[in-house]
């Protein structure tokens, strides 16, 4: 299975603030890489797919890069509805596998 | 609009079956793979799985295989999802997800169905 790890697992950031969320997959993964945002007691949402893609409808502060094994998440002007945990998931090979999530909140 | 409706809540005991349904509307059901994923309480996101509605071919995660089964009703465009042997370990919150026809993401999921197993 491809390994995904994320850092920081957790940041306490201002409003306004830039937010980056790091991903690295254990083998290279091309831009087979998605991000979603998980709000307390509910679904995720997806956000960002094919490593940079904005989902429609996703606020543009939002942005992905990255390509290979390694992967920025972006948060341009952090606000307070963007409290959530963040989670990187691959789809290049099965199993699917998820990153183990970075919890943003405000400091 | 693509909404997937779980069915609801229900608590289990160690040993026995659970199963979750997902029911699909504002789209068609047999053109989008659709997915499980679970979560258990306070941890992250873990997929099991995922079904052709069209074909009915699956693939699962190896650490599923064999006790899980997923399968398709087209006629009421419903997805199902068993997991047999129930332990604690598997009290988590279940949720079907839909995937798009360029296979980039969820990008519909189920509202989740929570499965609590104790004795």
């Amino acid at each position: 299975d491809i390994k995904m790890t994320q850092s920081p697992s957790s940041l306490s950031a201002s409003v306004g603030d830039r937010v980056t969320i790091t991903c690295q997959a254990s083998q290279d993964i091309s831009y087979y890489l998605n991000w979603y945002q998980q709000k307390p007691g509910k679904a995720p949402k997806l956000l960002i797919y094919d490593a940079s893609n904005s989902e429609t409808g996703v606020p543009s502060r939002f942005s992905g890069s990255g390509s290979g094994t390694d992967f920025t998440f972006t948060i341009s002007g952090l606000q307070p509805e963007d409290i959530a945990t963040y989670y990187c998931q691959q789809y290049d090979i099965l199993p699917i596998t998820f990153g183990p999530g970075t919890k943003v909140d405000i400091k | 609009q693509v909404q997937l409706v779980q069915s609801g809540a229900e608590m289990k005991k160690p040993g026995a079956s659970v199963k979750v349904s997902c029911k699909a509307s504002g789209y068609t059901f047999t053109g989008n793979f659709l997915h499980w994923v679970r979560q258990a309480p306070g941890l992250g996101l873990e997929w099991m799985g995922r079904i052709n509605p069209h074909s009915g071919g699956t693939d699962y995660a190896p650490k599923f295989q064999g006790r899980v089964t997923m399968t398709t009703d087209s006629s009421i465009s419903t997805a199902f999802m068993e997991l047999r042997s129930l332990t604690t370990d598997d009290t988590a919150v279940y949720y079907c997800a839909r995937e798009p026809v360029i296979a980039a993401g969820l990008d519909y999921w189920g509202q989740g169905t929570l499965v609590p197993v104790s004795s």
